[in-house]
C-alpha cells in the first residue's frame, strides 16, 4: 500500500548539535515531497518542497532535506539545532501524476535540550 | 494578508450537539481541505473541495458535511458530535493546478464531552 513512513516518534538532540529526520515513502513514481513544522499549539508551516530537479532542496530556518530516489526516503537535515526548532516535524507526499492530496506521516518530535 | 483563518479556536461540546467550524482564505487558492489531528496519527483528511461548487470525500468523512460557500470559505459541520471526533482540525488551501503545496490555518480544538 501506498504510505509515508516517519519510525522514529521522537528524538531528543543537544542545541548546537546537527539533526537528522528521516522519511520513507512507498509510491510507484517519485512523487512529490514536503516537510512541514508544527510547534506547539500552532498550524503547520511549510519548510520545504522537493518536484524535481536537485535533490538537495534548501528551506526555511536553516534546514534542508535530500531526495535519495534509491532509498525512497526524504530526509530532513540541519547542522546546528536551535532551542526554537522544538517542535513536531511532519514529512507529506503528493503522489504525482494527477494526484493532488496530500498523505501525511505520523510525525516525530523535536526535543532540543540546552 | 491574514492567509488561513479558522473559527473558533476552542470548543466543547456534549455529545449530540451540532456545530459549524469556518475556515477562509484570502489567497485566491483553489482548493481547499479539512484535516484532523489526533496523537500518533499525523493528519487525517475529511473533505476537500477541489474547486468553487465541489466537494469530495476524503480518508475520515463519516460524521462530517461540508460546504463550499464561495471561493474563500470552506465549512465543516458536525451534526450529532460524539466523542470520537474530540481532535484538533485544521484547514488548509492550495492554489490550484500544478501547484502542490498546502498552506494551513491555526487549528480549532474540540472536546466532545
Amino acid at each position: 500500500a501506498q504510505s509515508v513512513t516517519q519510525p522514529d516518534i521522537h528524538i531528543t538532540v543537544s542545541e548546537g548539535a546537527s539533526l537528522e529526520l528521516r522519511c520513507n515513502y512507498s509510491y510507484g513514481a517519485t512523487p512529490y515531497l514536503f516537510w512541514y513544522v508544527q510547534s506547539p499549539g500552532q498550524g503547520l508551516q511549510l519548510l520545504l518542497k522537493y518536484f524535481s530537479g536537485d535533490t538537495l532542496v534548501q528551506g526555511i530556518k536553516g534546514f534542508e532535506a535530500e531526495f535519495k530516489r534509491s532509498q525512497s526516503s526524504f530526509n530532513l537535515r540541519k547542522p546546528s539545532v536551535h532551542w526554537s526548532d522544538a517542535a513536531e516535524y511532519f514529512c507529506a507526499v503528493v503522489p504525482g501524476g494527477t494526484a493532488s492530496k496530500l498523505t501525511f506521516g505520523t510525525g516525530t518530535r523535536l526535543q532540543v535540550t540546552l | 494578508n491574514a492567509g488561513v483563518t479558522q473559527t473558533p479556536k476552542f470548543q466543547v461540546l456534549k455529545t449530540g450537539q451540532s456545530m459549524t467550524l469556518q475556515c477562509a482564505q484570502d489567497m485566491n487558492h483553489n482548493s481547499m481541505y479539512w484535516y484532523r489531528q489526533d496523537p500518533g496519527m499525523g493528519l487525517r483528511l475529511i473533505y476537500y473541495s477541489a474547486s468553487e461548487g465541489t466537494t469530495d470525500k476524503g480518508e475520515v468523512p463519516n460524521g462530517y458535511n461540508v460546504s463550499r460557500l464561495n471561493k474563500r470559505e470552506f465549512s465543516l459541520r458536525l451534526e450529532s458530535a460524539a466523542p470520537s471526533q474530540t481532535s484538533v482540525y485544521f484547514c488548509a488551501s492550495r492554489a490550484g493546478t500544478g501547484i502542490y503545496e498546502q498552506y494551513f490555518g491555526p487549528g480549532t480544538r474540540l472536546t466532545v464531552t
